[in-house]
């Protein structure tokens, strides 16, 4: 499979608990992004690296959450002290300059 | 602010005819527009980019318009099936300014045999 890979698909976590997701692009791609979506929206942007490079972050994105694409290839990202409201399907997309961008299959997390 | 509306209400046709989604948007000025199907508890699958300079994309039975003057896309699926059945997204996209693409919040489609 070439797809966007993500692990794990889903995950369900104690309230103040640190939970990290992966996300292994398209291996050509060197466009990556992190996106939120919660039930009856669309996605919503976290961020977004150029191989390495963190580029672009929302502003919504509290300190809580961090993001890293080491050497430019998969990425990680870590939510710290876990609040319900994180509940949500997190989901990585990848491209391969300004073109259309492939999404894996998502995270989904839940906060209890 | 930025805004993008796609029908909030589900939209239900009939087998064999062509359905027509709508995407209006507000205060941005895209260089290009996405469109995706998701399906329940799964990642947006891509279908068709169209840049602002192209008034028309077709792919098999889909089509994309752009209209950068009224500031909408519409996306028509023609000859409908069951199988299409799913909530399409319309996602905006800048060369300036921000790497980010800009979704709506969708609108369900259902194909009723």
């Amino acid at each position: 499979d070439t797809g966007v890979s993500q692990d794990p698909r889903h995950k369900i976590t104690k309230r103040g608990q640190n939970v990290t997701f992966r996300c292994d692009p398209i291996s050509e791609h060197n466009r990556l992004y992190w996106y939120r979506q919660t039930l009856g929206q669309g996605p919503e942007f976290l961020t977004y690296f150029q191989n390495e490079a963190q580029l672009e972050k929302s502003r919504l994105l509290s300190d809580r959450f961090s993001a890293e694409r080491p050497k430019g290839s998969f990425s990680t990202l870590e939510i710290q002290r876990t609040e319900q409201g994180d509940s949500a399907m997190y989901l990585c997309a990848s491209s391969l300059g300004q073109a259309e961008a492939f999404f894996g299959q998502g995270t989904r997390l839940t906060v209890v | 602010s930025q805004k993008i509306e796609q029908n909030s209400e589900a939209l239900n046709i009939q087998e064999g005819k062509t359905a027509t989604l709508t995407c209006n948007y507000t205060n941005y000025s895209p260089a290009y527009l996405q469109w995706y199907r998701q399906d329940p508890g799964r990642g947006p699958v891509f279908l068709l980019l169209i840049r602002e300079n192209e008034k028309e994309k077709r792919k098999e039975r889909l089509k994309v318009t752009f209209d950068t003057t009224l500031k909408q896309s519409l996306f028509h699926i023609t000859a409908s099936q069951p199988a299409d059945s799913a909530t399409y997204l319309c996602a905006l996209g800048s060369t300036s300014g921000t790497y980010k693409y800009i979704f709506g919040t969708g609108t369900r489609l259902k194909v009723l045999a």
